[in-house]
Order: C-alpha cells, then structure tokens, then sequence
C-alpha cells in the first residue's frame, strides 16, 4: 500500500556534521510537511511544499536548516551545521490540498553528540 | 508553540472501557483533526471534524466539536490493547493543512 518513506531511520552524528534527510512522499500528493517533535516542544512544523515549492518555512531555523524538493518523488532536510539541540525525531508528512488529512512517514531519529 | 492543550496528558483504563480525550484550543479554526501515535511510529490519522459540524463517527470512534468553547473530545468506545497509543489533536486555521498540534494524550489500556 501507498506509504511516505523516510531515510536513514536512525542517524548518530557529531556536533558541526552536516545532516541530510530523505523523504519519498506517496505518488501523486503535491503537499509535503516537515515536522520535528521532540519531548519538550511537541510536534513542531518546520516547513511545507506545494508543487514542490516551498508555501511556509517559518518553523525553521534559517541560519542552519534548509529544505527541498529537487522532483516530484524527493524532498529533502538539510542541517548544517548541526548541534545537540537539533536532536529530535524529524517527521515527513504528505497529503492532498483538498482532503486536509496528512500521512506520516516513520521518521528520522536524529542524536547530535 | 502548541495552540492545542489536550486532557489528560495521560490515562490508563481496562480493555472494553471507554476512553475520552479532551483538546482545548485558543484561535478560529477551519477544522480539527485527530492523530494516533504508537510508539516509536509516525502519526496516523483517524478522523476531521470541519468547524461547522459538532460530532462524528468513524467505527469505534466519535468525535465532537464545541466551537464556542473552542474545545473537542475523543472517545473511542470498546477500548482494546491495540488502542494503546498517544492521541494528538491538530487544528487547522484556514484550510491550509498548517497543522498546530497539541501534547499528546498517552492512553494505556491494560488488558
């Protein structure tokens, strides 16, 4: 069945190391979200995409984070570099501008030592 | 910041109990959704309820919506072991799928 597929599931890095996220939205949703949830915040959105362009990315630190969609198939979060508060579970969620519900992917769990 | 506060933050009731989940929020909303979140899993969605509606059903489900109170509830009735889960509500302001969810509400059900 159609899923958002995230990659890598579990990425241990150092501090200053650049991070790269992967998400493969299901085919056919134009709308792709970031959200990182962590257990003092909660889920938090990062940013979002429409037809691959970016709608809000109020959410994100624009010092560090960057966030993509090179195609239809790929969005990406970057962080660089990365420090020990960046550690969270970051999630991708995609979903339809007309049916409001969003599908979550399993999510990337990120430690920064 | 979170716009949903959710109640409680936890609960823990037998299996064939109902469950209730309360969502307070503070601002208009186009509608509000519900998400369940087993561990160490993305979040799934299990229902929206559009701001001009009051209740809804979707199998063990219902859901209502009380919009002078700026409030929501989630019971899911006939409680299993499977339904050991957090709950997030998520309000949406203006139809645009920007998503503020709320804590969580982390329901154990012992069997």
């Amino acid at each position: 069945d159609a899923r958002v597929t995230q990659t890598p599931r579990h990425k241990v890095t150092e501090m200053g190391q650049e991070v790269t996220m992967r998400c493969q939205p299901i085919l056919g949703h134009n709308t792709v979200f970031w959200y990182r949830q962590t257990m003092m915040q909660g889920l938090e959105l990062l940013a979002y995409f429409r037809n691959r362009a970016p709608l809000d990315d109020s959410g994100m630190p624009k010092d560090r984070f960057s966030a993509e969609m090179p195609d239809a198939t790929l969005a990406t979060l970057k962080i660089q570099p990365s420090e020990p508060r960046d550690s969270a579970v970051y999630f991708c969620a995609s979903g339809l501008p007309e049916a409001y519900e969003q599908y979550f992917g399993p999510g990337t769990r990120l430690t920064v030592t | 910041s979170q716009q949903g506060e959710e109640d409680p933050q936890a609960l823990s009731i037998q299996e064939g109990e109902n469950a209730t989940m309360n969502c307070s929020y503070k601002t208009s909303i186009n509608n509000l959704q519900w998400y369940r979140q087993n561990s160490g899993r993305g979040l799934v969605h299990l229902i929206l309820i559009r701001s001009n509606e009051r209740e809804k059903h979707s199998g063990r489900l219902r859901v209502t919506l009380d919009t002078s109170k700026k409030s929501s509830s989630l019971l899911i009735t006939a409680s299993r072991a499977a339904d050991t889960a957090s709950y997030f509500c998520a309000t949406d302001a203006w139809g645009a799928q920007k998503l503020v969810f709320g804590q969580g509400t982390r329901l154990t059900i012992n069997p």
